[in-house]
């Protein structure tokens, strides 16, 4: 099973360069969600999405957007990327339902922006 | 502002010893506390917590939650060297705290 699937794992972007992380999830989770986690630290919630056509930021949105056309897909787009972007994301999904649900996480994205 | 706040940072333990790590949250809402384990790559799920006083048992790994007093502990006995990690605690699936590293000695 692919579960929760993003691309690419490894990326070094130049200073106000933009770029695409994808992600993808064949679950059938209505919630998906981008976090970051920069090192020795926990994981901050940058966008959320509870359905198709529906997102809401999280704890740090800024320089970050996000888009939901379909329940597969939900791609994180960095405009002008900073060196304080710098991190590894992770994409994650989850059905919930009243309580909350276990979340699934994709491997993860390396991104360094020098 | 909702808050997750995990106690200790971190923790280096011989294997055998049993030790207890905490989650303390003030969270508008609260609908569920998870427990996660992060070795090199991706989280991967131990427990959901929804219910005050229930604990949930996994092996050598244990959790319960007190909503009352606004935590959760993970208790891990006879510890091995396969159980270094990062614990993290999550609640209501958005806000993490920033983990407890755990490094158990041979």
């Amino acid at each position: 099973n692919a579960g929760v699937t993003q691309t690419p794992k490894f990326r070094i972007l130049k200073i106000g360069q933009s770029m695409t992380l994808q992600c993808t999830q064949d679950m059938n989770h209505n919630y998906m969600y981008w976090y970051r986690q920069d090192p020795g630290m926990g994981l901050k919630l940058i966008y959320y999405s509870v359905g198709a056509g529906i997102t809401d930021k999280g704890e740090v949105p800024n320089g970050y957007n996000v888009s939901r056309s379909t329940t597969e897909d939900f791609p994180l787009r960095l405009e002008l990327a900073a060196p304080s972007q710098t991190s590894v994301y992770f994409c994650a999904s989850s059905y919930r339902t009243g309580d909350g649900n276990t979340i699934y996480f994709g491997e993860g994205s390396w991104l360094t922006v020098v | 502002e909702d808050k997750v706040v995990q106690s200790p940072l971190s923790l280096v333990v011989h294997e055998g010893d049993t030790v207890t790590l905490n989650c303390s949250y003030e969270v508008t809402n609260f609908r569920s506390l998870l427990w996660y384990k992060q070795e090199k790559k991706a989280p991967t799920f131990l427990f959901m917590l929804t219910s005050s006083g229930i604990e949930k048992k996994s092996g050598r790994l244990s959790s319960i939650l007190d909503k009352k007093e606004l935590f959760s502990i993970l208790n891990i006995t006879a510890t091995q060297t396969g159980d270094s990690a990062v614990y993290l605690c999550a609640v209501n699936d958005m806000r993490f705290g920033a983990g407890t590293r755990l490094t158990v000695k041979p």
